[in-house]
């Protein structure tokens, strides 16, 4: 199975400051016949569920904010906030569908400073 | 409006068995691959297991093989999950997603308990 690790598990940060999560996977999901990363970004809130943010690694879904941004290949991902705002407090995960069984990182909460 | 809606959920005693039902709206329910995903309280995302469109592929993850079933009713718009010999550690909401890749769609999820 492919382990996902975040780091760090959680993170504060002011608002209109920078927060940055690192995604790290046990084994490259980049599948080389086609040069895409399968790696998924996720946002969740209290209560609510997950909230696709971005997919093949860096393709932002629509209507998720260009404050977000999603980077990175094989095995080192970063989601990043570049100005953190009130609702954007969640927990996020990153997920990879290379193979069976998709896995997901631990998670990192984020809340403000 | 795409939605998905879980059904099912509830109470049970270990060694128990429940249906969870997830009601697809808003598109084309067989052209999607369909997942479920499970969320024990306070705790991580973990993917459970995922079927075909047309229900020709199904895999789950190792801690439920042989003891949870998914299946789709494409007349129905609808994805079961059938969960035998629950134990307490399956105690978690349980969320059907779309999609075979990236999950573009949730459902609001559905608490199972599993306790004496």
């Amino acid at each position: 199975d492919i382990v996902m690790t975040q780091s760090p598990d959680s993170l504060a940060v002011s608002l209109g400051e920078r927060a940055t999560i690192n995604c790290k996977s046990s084994q490259s999901v980049l599948y080389s016949s086609n040069n895409k990363n399968y790696l998924a970004w996720y946002q969740q809130k209290p209560g609510q569920p997950p909230k696709l943010l971005f997919y093949w690694a860096s393709t932002r879904e629509s209507g998720v904010p260009d404050r977000f941004s999603g980077s990175g290949s094989g095995t080192d991902f970063t989601l990043t906030i570049s100005s953190l705002q009130a609702e954007d407090v969640a927990v996020y995960y990153c997920h990879q569908y290379y193979n069976t069984p998709r896995t997901f990182g631990q998670g990192t909460k984020v809340e403000i400073k | 409006e795409v939605q998905l809606v879980e059904s099912g959920g509830g109470l049970v005693q270990p060694g128990g068995s429940l249906r969870l039902s997830c009601a697809a709206s808003g598109f084309t329910f067989n052209n999607y691959w369909m997942s479920w995903v499970r969320q024990a309280p306070g705790k991580g995302l973990e993917w459970v297991a995922n079927i075909k469109e047309d229900g020709g592929e199904i895999y789950y993850v190792d801690s439920v093989k042989g003891r949870f079933t998914i299946s789709r009713d494409n007349a129905r718009n609808t994805l079961y999950l059938q969960m035998h010999s629950l134990r307490a550690e399956d105690t978690a909401v349980y969320y059907c997603a779309r999609g075979v890749y990236a999950f573009d769609t949730w459902g609001q999820g559905i608490l199972v308990t599993v306790s004496s």
